[in-house]
């Protein structure tokens, strides 16, 4: 147990819904990363927030956005939802950035149907 | 640019040592990690290397180079759990400290 938690495990919606994936982070730690693994992809960088900050964007879509609030608790939030956006959501968090590891949390699997 | 290189698969004999290498271009460097993932389940951390040379960490080893962009990890003592991909990743230096993850090797040990 990494200490991560994620919510919810599974989720299944259909085409053009919104969702909200739910990650709190270890106790202690600032910073919360999001990631997208595609079947048989990497995991793709969609963003990093360090205490209530984004710090850093990858390829998140516009169709995506995210918080990170007051008691450290983040929120990925996916809209107009897209067969393709189907794929397993993991978030990942660290003390601030340049400790050793992240540390990631169970995943949240979403399939769009 | 980012790009981080991993072979797709690879395939070993219980008892033996493999290597999986990477290599990596990248706009800045703080860092490599390596990680091990079961097939659904989340990613662990292996190993970290910030400084060149190699790190040891039971039967796990991880090697860096920075002037040549290459790292490798070394399991030895294969057993029938260590199949699982391992993912190779950089961490930015531009003070963003985002994580830049390759495709992964998904390795197999056979009996």
């Amino acid at each position: 147990d990494s200490g991560v938690t994620q919510t919810p495990k599974h989720l299944i919606t259909a085409t053009g819904q919104r969702v909200t994936l739910r990650c709190s982070p270890r106790s202690g730690d600032l910073s919360v990363y999001w990631y997208q693994q595609s079947l048989d992809q990497g995991l793709q960088f969609l963003i990093h927030y360090y205490n209530g900050e984004e710090r850093a964007k990858g390829n998140i879509l516009e169709r995506f956005s995210a918080q990170q609030f007051p008691d450290l608790h983040s929120e990925l939030n996916l809209s107009s939802l897209e067969l393709g956006d189907s794929a397993l959501y993991f978030c990942a968090s660290s003390v601030d950035g340049q400790g050793p590891t992240i540390y990631f949390g169970e995943g949240s699997w979403l399939t769009v149907v | 640019g980012q790009n981080i290189d991993q072979p797709t698969e690879m395939t070993a004999t219980e008892g033996a040592i493999v290597q999986i290498n990477c290599t990596y271009q990248t706009s800045g460097f703080n860092g490599l990690f390596w990680y091990q993932q079961h097939a659904g389940e989340a990613p662990t951390f292996l190993s970290y290397n910030v400084l060149d040379g190699l790190e040891e960490k039971g039967r796990f080893s991880s090697f860096l180079s920075r002037s040549k962009g290459y790292s490798y990890l070394l399991l030895k003592e294969l057993q029938m759990k260590d199949s699982a991909s391992y993912l190779c990743a950089v961490r930015d230096s531009s003070g963003t400290y985002k994580y830049i993850f390759g495709t992964g090797t998904r390795l197999k040990v056979l009996a």
